[in-house]
């Protein structure tokens, strides 16, 4: 079993929806929870970062932790064309931070103009 | 503030050969990650260096090693290449005053092929 899963996608909503993306996890030690978002030929880059459980929100974009289920999502409000990229969540804390982040493979998001 | 840099954006190498990548952190940062990214594997840590020193070291051969200069800047080697390390390779700095509760930000990588 992975440590960290992730559906690949490719996940197509039309314009202006509401995109949720998701990660389950099985280590119950990560503490710290980020998204990214990654375009084709460049680096992730950080979107979202929650420590523990609960919400947390930055203009359309929302993350959910819920610990006790060990998983997270990722909700993308009056989703827009360029929304559309891969999404990757990443997770830390379950080495006391000696064995890096710990990556999903990315949710690839198309947004239909 | 300029971002992460890494250079080159490209390689092609041939089995056998070494490469060298370099990677330049964000002003200010003192600490270097490294990832792997391939299409089945996804994003794999291969080290992080601070203050000169490799703070931590994920489960890859000893290919592949990196280094940390005084400026911050690090550089990544892989010697005897094999063709399984075709990868995207980036670099990741924080400002490496803990090991947890880090943000990281990334470089847009270099694309190594081994032909």
């Amino acid at each position: 079993q992975k440590e960290v899963e992730q559906d690949p996608g490719p996940l197509s909503v039309p314009e202006g929806a509401i995109v949720s993306l998701n990660c389950t996890y099985s280590n119950s030690a990560f503490q710290y929870f980020m998204w990214y978002r990654q375009y084709s030929r460049k680096g992730p880059e950080l979107l979202m970062y929650t420590y523990s459980s609960g919400n947390k929100e930055d203009g359309r974009f929302t993350a959910q932790v819920d610990k006790s289920s060990k998983y997270i999502s990722l909700f993308i409000r009056d989703s827009q064309p360029s929304d559309s990229a891969t999404y990757l969540c990443a997770m830390d804390g379950a080495g006391g931070g000696a064995d890096g982040l710990t990556f999903g493979k990315g949710t690839h998001l198309i947004i239909q103009p | 503030k300029a971002g992460v840099t890494q250079t080159p954006r490209y390689l092609i190498k041939t089995r056998g050969q070494q490469v060298t990548l370099s990677c330049s952190p964000i002003s200010g940062h003192r600490s270097v990650s490294w990832y792997q990214q391939t299409p089945g594997q996804g994003l794999q840590f291969l080290f992080e260096y601070f203050s000169e020193t490799q703070r931590n070291k994920g489960n890859f051969p000893g290919r592949f090693s990196g280094r940390q200069f005084s400026n911050s800047r690090s550089e990544m080697n892989v010697s005897t290449l094999e063709l399984g390390d075709s990868a995207l390779y980036l670099c990741a700095s924080s400002s490496g005053r803990g090991r947890l509760n880090e943000k990281l930000f990334f470089g847009s990588g270099t694309q190594l092929s081994v032909l």
